[in-house]
């Protein structure tokens, strides 16, 4: 079974700080997809960005970038200029590709509660 | 927006009772997810519906159930209700079969149990 951890229940920076936050997963799978998901105190589950694992590039969406090291099993997130907005809780998701046996169900860490400070 | 909706917004029950929550999918999306969500957690996944079937189950016991209908709306179903039933329900839509493996969630429910 697929496990996702993070390690950071809360962080908090400043204004147009850059922020990174943490993300360890466990799988015996090759290829897989891993999510950043945004949840602000509205709780609209939104999706920050994404990376399939077959992909070498880093993916990256305006502000928000991830640096994924797949030997590592490690899957960051980092917020660069961050803003009020970005408040929110954070949570890493994996998923495995549909044609594998059983639902493509997401499993996710316990999350990451993010202030951002003016 | 994500175009999936969720009803009712709040709801509380007593311990014992039966509880139904629905789901509407985004336009297209033939396939739904359940999470459930409790407080300071992270979302644990319930079931999941492709084409009105049940397409996998995670470690929740039979006393939930769903169905997704021809329109691929869905329902969530809880009997016996239990304290530890108090979360945020959470359904999320998909177009299940293909590379597009995004899921799309609603606002969610939440569910009281006193």
């Amino acid at each position: 079974a697929q496990t996702v951890t993070q390690s950071q229940p809360e962080m908090s920076v400043q204004e147009a700080e850059t922020v990174t936050l943490s993300c360890t997963y466990d799988t015996s799978e090759s290829n897989y997809y891993l999510f950043w998901y945004k949840q602000p105190p509205s709780r609209q589950m939104i999706l920050v960005i994404r990376q399939e694992a077959y992909k070498q590039q880093n993916a990256t969406e305006n502000r928000f970038s991830v640096n994924f090291q797949k030997a590592a099993k490690s899957f960051s997130l980092k917020i660069s200029d961050s803003q009020l907005g970005d408040t929110a809780m954070y949570f890493c998701a994996f998923m495995k590709p549909w044609h594998i046996q059983g639902a493509q169900k997401l499993v996710f860490g316990q999350g990451t509660r993010l202030t951002i400070n003016p | 927006e994500t175009g999936v909706t969720q009803s009712p917004t709040h709801l509380i029950k007593t311990r014992g009772q039966q509880v139904t929550l629905r789901c509407s999918s985004q336009s297209g999306h033939n396939t739904v997810s359940w999470y459930q969500q409790a407080l300071g957690q992270g979302p644990q996944f319930i079931f999941q519906y492709y084409r009105e079937e049940e397409n996998g189950r995670g470690n929740f016991p039979p006393r939930f159930s769903g169905l997704q209908f021809p329109n691929y709306s869905s329902e969530l179903n809880v009997n016996a209700l239990e304290l530890d039933d108090s979360a945020l329900y959470l359904c999320a839509s998909s177009l299940g079969g293909t590379g597009d493996y995004e899921q799309y969630f609603g606002p969610g429910t939440r569910l009281t149990v006193t």
